[in-house]
């Protein structure tokens, strides 16, 4: 199975900072790999597919990245609603795996 | 509108099978496919399979001898059951939809606990 190291864990930063948050995948997965929020009892929303295309809808000031098996997602002028846990997903083969989360809160 | 609407039994009691159903609207089971995810109390996100557009269907290892993914595509229904439940299952079950671009639109969650 593909494993997916997701850092950090979490993170705790300010209004308008900018954050970035990694996923390390232990293969090539290509650009299968997509990110989503997911706030407090609610469902996960994608922000952003196929590594660096921004979802329908998401704010510009997130944005995806990739350099070889390391995708980075990032957040930039960080917003209170922005609060919430993080996840990478690759799904370049099964099983699908997830990322561990990344905690985000504001200072 | 794209919709999707898990349901099932709240409450499992251990060794038991688990049946959910996903109703979708807004788009066709012919053309996409459909994700089963879940999630355990304060715990991250388990992919536990797909059933593609086709028909086909993929488990993941883990689970593969207790999972079953189906749909009636004229009835806009997923269903997957599990069998042999145990406390470690509890979980919040979703299904989510995929174009395939990774999983766009996410169900609510049906959250299923596992107990006697």
């Amino acid at each position: 199975d593909i494993q997916m190291t997701q850092s950090p864990a979490s993170l705790s930063a300010s209004l308008e900072e900018i954050v970035t948050i990694t996923c390390q995948a232990s293969q090539d997965i290509g650009n299968y790999l997509s990110w989503y929020q997911q706030k407090l009892g609610k469902s996960p929303q994608l922000l952003i597919h196929s590594a660096t295309s921004l979802a329908d809808g998401v704010p510009s000031r997130f944005s995806g990245s990739r350099s070889g098996t390391q995708y980075s997602l990032k957040i930039n002028r960080l917003q209170v609603e922005d609060t919430g846990i993080y996840y990478c997903l690759q799904h370049y083969s099964a099983p699908w795996t997830f990322g561990g989360g990344t905690k985000l809160e504001l200072k | 509108q794209v919709q999707l609407k898990e349901s099932g039994p709240g409450l499992v009691q251990p060794s038991q099978t688990l049946s959910l159903t996903c109703t979708v609207a807004g788009f066709s089971l012919t053309s996409y496919n459909v994700h089963w995810v879940r999630q355990p109390p304060g715990k991250g996100l388990e992919w536990m399979g797909v059933i593609w557009n086709t028909g086909g269907t993929r488990y993941n290892s883990a689970l593969k001898s207790r999972l079953s993914i189906s749909k009636d595509t004229s009835k806009s229904q997923v269903f997957l059951k599990m069998n042999s439940l145990q406390t470690e299952d509890t979980a919040t079950y979703y299904c989510a939809r995929d174009p395939p671009l990774g999983p766009d639109y996410w169900g609510q969650g049906v959250m299923v606990t596992v107990s006697s």
